[in-house]
């Protein structure tokens, strides 16, 4: 069966240091989104990605971050200068419509 | 303010028995409503989607309901297995919006 993936699936950075996270959506879909879970808390939605534009992104999603498909499979997530509060998992996700999205396992991002 | 509230927090039952949780929501106006399972260190997995004309959905031992009127919605897990350990949470659509609201979940633990 299809699945998103995602790499690293822990990624350990230092305060200020930029990180890159990967994503390989399902290949016929055509939406990619990204949403972080800081520990224990509600998974909240970062960014939405169409047609090779950000289709819509929440209030978390500033200046720092940054969202790409470089080539046909890729989608990443660039957080330019990390903060402490970064730290959460990362899902990708990936749906053909705006209806059911599949999720990646995730990349644990720690910053120390 | 959009928000889905979910019910209980956490909830212990023995291996075979069935449950029940709640989820309500204020998001207007509404699309549709879905229910995931998460498993601790996973991404979120799809069990249901119902749109605002659906009264219930099934997925194997899992029934979503939905009340579109007082805006609630359940999950009821029949003869629950130890797999079913994992937290639960309901997510609502608005309308025209890829924007997911996300509840902060119900911890199921299924005790043997």
């Amino acid at each position: 069966e299809p699945e998103v993936t995602q790499t690293p699936s822990h990624q350990v950075t230092q305060m200020g240091q930029e990180v890159i996270l990967r994503c390989v959506p399902i290949s016929n879909h055509l939406y990619f989104y990204w949403y972080r879970q800081i520990l224990g808390q509600k998974v909240e939605f970062l960014v939405s990605f169409y047609n090779n534009e950000i289709s819509e992104k929440s209030e978390i999603f500033d200046d720092q971050f940054s969202v790409e498909r470089p080539d046909g499979s890729n989608f990443t997530l660039k957080i330019r200068s990390t903060k402490l509060e970064d730290s959460a998992m990362y899902f990708c996700a990936s749906s053909v419509w705006v209806n059911i999205q599949y999720f990646g396992a995730g990349t644990r991002l720690s910053v120390l | 303010k959009n928000q889905v509230e979910q019910s209980p927090q956490s909830l212990i039952i023995l291996e075979g028995k069935n449950c029940t949780l709640q989820c309500n929501y204020t998001v207007s106006p509404f699309s549709n409503l879905r229910w995931y399972k998460q498993d601790t260190g996973r991404g979120p997995v799809s069990l249901t989607i119902m749109t605002f004309s659906e009264n219930t959905k099934s997925n194997g031992r899992y029934t979503a309901t939905l009340d579109a009127d007082t805006k609630q919605s359940s999950l009821h897990i029949t003869a629950s297995q130890l797999s079913d350990s994992a937290s639960y949470i309901c997510v609502v659509s608005a309308d025209s919006n890829y924007q997911l609201i996300w509840g902060a979940g119900t911890k199921l633990i299924i005790k043997p």
